[in-house]
């Protein structure tokens, strides 16, 4: 069973569209964090989300956080080739030491 | 800059090897982490670590070890390799759990073929 699942698996889309990214789940989490990784690369940290309601923005990315902070969702504005990569959410901790990832979502943004 | 490092970023191994998978953080954080990353199944977490010498086991232990003597310094241990063991393994480090913040920070991963 999946704790946070992320919706669409996949997204192929022409440069300039947007898109929603979405993380969801049943439980409560103290913060919730998103990630962004290439291919044979760690995932790099891209916000930090704590507070429910809270939206924060990076650039082009707005992230914002649900009021029950169970959930979170990723807008990318006007997208770029350079957005291309693996989206993770990272949801913790739950009971002391569990932290769970999504399942993640892939994106290809096409010149 | 949180800078978290592994010792090999390749790795090819042969099936009953000891494998030992080295990761290294200089950020003073107190947690450290080792995942294991596999097309359709996600980042799955094996063993966290949240002191030296403290550990605690993830969701897939199994088949895997771990050691923490110094603070920077979380090592992953193969017993004995097996080929279902092929996979991306990536470390990271984070603050203690006290503040509510919990940012995970990466190395840039270990690819381990063991054949």
């Amino acid at each position: 069973t999946q704790l946070l699942e992320q919706s669409p698996q996949f997204l192929s889309i022409q440069e300039g569209e947007n898109l929603t990214v979405y993380c969801n789940s049943s439980s409560v989490f103290s913060s919730l964090q998103w990630y962004r990784q290439e291919p044979g690369e760690g995932p790099v940290l891209l916000v930090t989300v704590v507070t429910g309601g809270e939206v924060k923005k990076l650039k082009r990315l707005t992230f914002q956080f649900g009021d029950a902070r169970k959930d979170s969702s990723l807008h990318i504005t006007a997208a770029q080739p350079g957005d291309t990569g693996l989206y993770l959410c990272l949801g913790g901790p739950y009971n002391f030491n569990k932290f769970y990832f999504g399942s993640g979502t892939k994106l290809n943004v096409k010149p | 800059d949180v800078k978290v490092t592994q010792s090999s970023r390749y790795l090819v191994k042969r099936t009953g090897e000891k494998v030992f998978l080295e990761c290294v953080q200089d950020m003073d954080h107190e947690n450290m982490f080792w995942y294991r990353q596999d097309p359709g199944l996600g980042l799955r977490l094996i063993y966290f670590s949240y002191d030296v010498k403290m550990k605690e086991k993830g969701d897939i232990p199994e088949g895997y070890s771990v050691s923490r003597e110094k603070k920077e310094r979380f090592s992953l241990i193969l017993e004995s390799a097996s080929t279902n063991q092929t996979s991306m393994y990536l470390c990271a480090s984070s603050r203690g759990l006290a503040g509510g913040r919990y940012e995970q920070y990466f190395g840039p991963g270990t690819r381990l073929t063991v054949t």
